[in-house]
């Protein structure tokens, strides 16, 4: 099915590691967004990219890394996972005509113990 | 902070009233759209309305737009215990040319059958 693939859906991590949420779409998108999801915060955008090779901060870019080497993938790397990062992170994609909304992924429910 | 604030913030109606819900912001935009999460899920387009237009439908949504007051309106009629979900505006900032999606705090609709 057509859509946006997060993984993993859970993940569980020590203060310190690193680690990579992966994104996928299948949609031929070429915009892409990252946001983390905190209770009563709303979303708040970590990184976004308008194509491959162009990535740009949100509201929130510390403590996270992104690349677009290709159109379908957009992994969010945590550099030095901290307890504050601990969220439920969303992948979104939308094409670059005006007037279409975005696709979200299913989200990935991350804890920094 | 953020660009888009919901208003209420929970909203607890009876099947078969309607349900409104507000949204301001801050800045210029293109477009504002609407999504409806469910509970542990990820967002879903609801309806997207230019700067251009005052009023659009979908079904039994109607949103508003006043772009001198900044502020939106989304409008659910003869609810369903379906509709209980947190509904979020979002819209599209512009930031050094280019156009990235703000959501606000969302509201907490809650139908009850």
């Amino acid at each position: 099915n057509a859509g946006v693939t997060q993984t993993p859906k859970f993940q569980v991590l020590k203060t310190g590691q690193s680690m990579t949420l992966q994104c996928a779409q299948d949609m031929n998108h070429e915009y892409m967004s990252w946001y983390r999801q905190d209770p009563g915060m709303g979303l708040r955008l970590i990184h976004y990219s308008v194509g491959a090779g162009i990535t740009d901060q949100g509201e929130v870019p510390n403590g996270y890394n992104v690349s677009r080497s290709t159109t379908e993938d957009f992994p969010l790397r945590l550099l030095s996972a901290a307890p504050s990062q601990t969220s439920v992170y969303f992948c979104a994609s939308r094409g670059a005509r005006a007037g279409y909304g975005y696709t979200f992924g299913s989200g990935t429910r991350l804890t920094i113990v | 902070s953020q660009q888009g604030e919901e208003d209420p913030q929970a909203l607890s109606i009876q099947e078969g009233e309607n349900a409104t819900m507000n949204c301001s912001y801050k800045t210029s935009i293109n477009n504002l759209q609407w999504y409806r999460q469910n509970s542990g899920r990820g967002l879903v387009h609801l309806i997207l309305i230019r700067s251009n237009e005052r009023e659009k439908h979908s079904g039994r949504l109607r949103v508003t737009l006043d772009t001198s007051k900044k502020s939106s309106s989304l409008l659910i009629t003869a609810s369903r215990a379906a509709d209980t979900a947190s509904y979020f505006c979002a819209t599209d900032a512009r930031t050094s040319g280019t156009y990235k999606y703000i959501f606000g705090t969302g509201t907490r609709l809650k139908v009850l059958a």
